[in-house]
């Protein structure tokens, strides 16, 4: 089975500085999907950013970034110019191309923004 | 954007009744949909997986006769607490994945939530 590690259980940092959310994950898969996402106070779900992993190319979207490493089995995400709305809960989570497409998710990052 | 509309929000009864809780895909077909339960501070954890048409699979040590899942149409899914006990009280969440192209291509796309307290 299928097991996301985040062993960051909180993170903060300065305001407009850029923090990285670690993430590391166990499969024998080769075809999956990787997701971060964010849960705010409100506790919605919200996507942050997906990696295909038959993509070599590190998905952005914005001010976030991933360092997806393969080999080593890491999905790390990267938070630039952070702003108070950042604040939240992050789950990394695993996808498999096939059978039941449920998530996976890790225990997640609580991220604390200092103004 | 696809919306995933979950009812109620928050619903507070008394021990020994059953609760429903409704999730709907407004604007797009779901084959697929399912159901998380979070406890406080922690991550999300899958419950089962709903599928139109067909019984529920649901995971290791969730109770069936307990959490019962009806995928009755492409664009409800619900979920029963039967029999609540102060122990269900949880956050309960329901995801949704378009039946587009490949499914497996889609992203899940997530209810609001439902914060359950069983006094």
């Amino acid at each position: 089975a299928q097991t996301v590690t985040q062993s960051q259980p909180e993170m903060s940092v300065q305001e407009a500085e850029t923090v990285t959310l670690s993430c590391t994950y166990d499969t024998s898969e080769s075809d999956y999907y990787l997701f971060w996402y964010k849960q705010p106070p409100s506790r919605q779900m919200i996507l942050v950013i997906r990696q295909e992993a038959y993509k070599q190319q590190n998905a952005t979207e914005n001010r976030f970034s991933v360092n997806f490493q393969k080999a080593a089995k890491s999905f790390s995400l990267k938070i630039s110019d952070s702003q108070l709305g950042d604040a939240a809960m992050y789950f990394c989570a695993y996808r498999s191309d096939k059978g039941a497409q449920k998530l996976v998710f890790g225990q997640g990052t609580r991220l604390t923004i200092n103004p | 954007g696809a919306v995933v509309s979950q009812h109620p929000s928050r619903v507070i009864c008394k021990s020994g009744t059953s609760v429903k809780i409704e999730c709907r895909s407004l604007d797009f077909q779901a084959t697929t949909m399912f159901w998380y339960r979070q406890f406080p501070k922690q991550s999300l954890m899958l419950m089962a997986t709903s599928n139109e048409g067909s019984k529920a699979t649901y995971e290791q040590g969730v109770e069936k006769d307990k959490f019962l899942i009806n995928h009755a149409s492409l664009t409800l899914s619900t979920l029963t607490v039967t029999s609540a006990h102060p122990e269900d009280s949880s956050f309960y969440i329901c995801s949704a994945i378009p039946q587009l192209g490949k499914v497996s291509n889609q992203p899940q796309h997530f209810g609001d939530g439902t914060r359950l307290s069983i006094l």
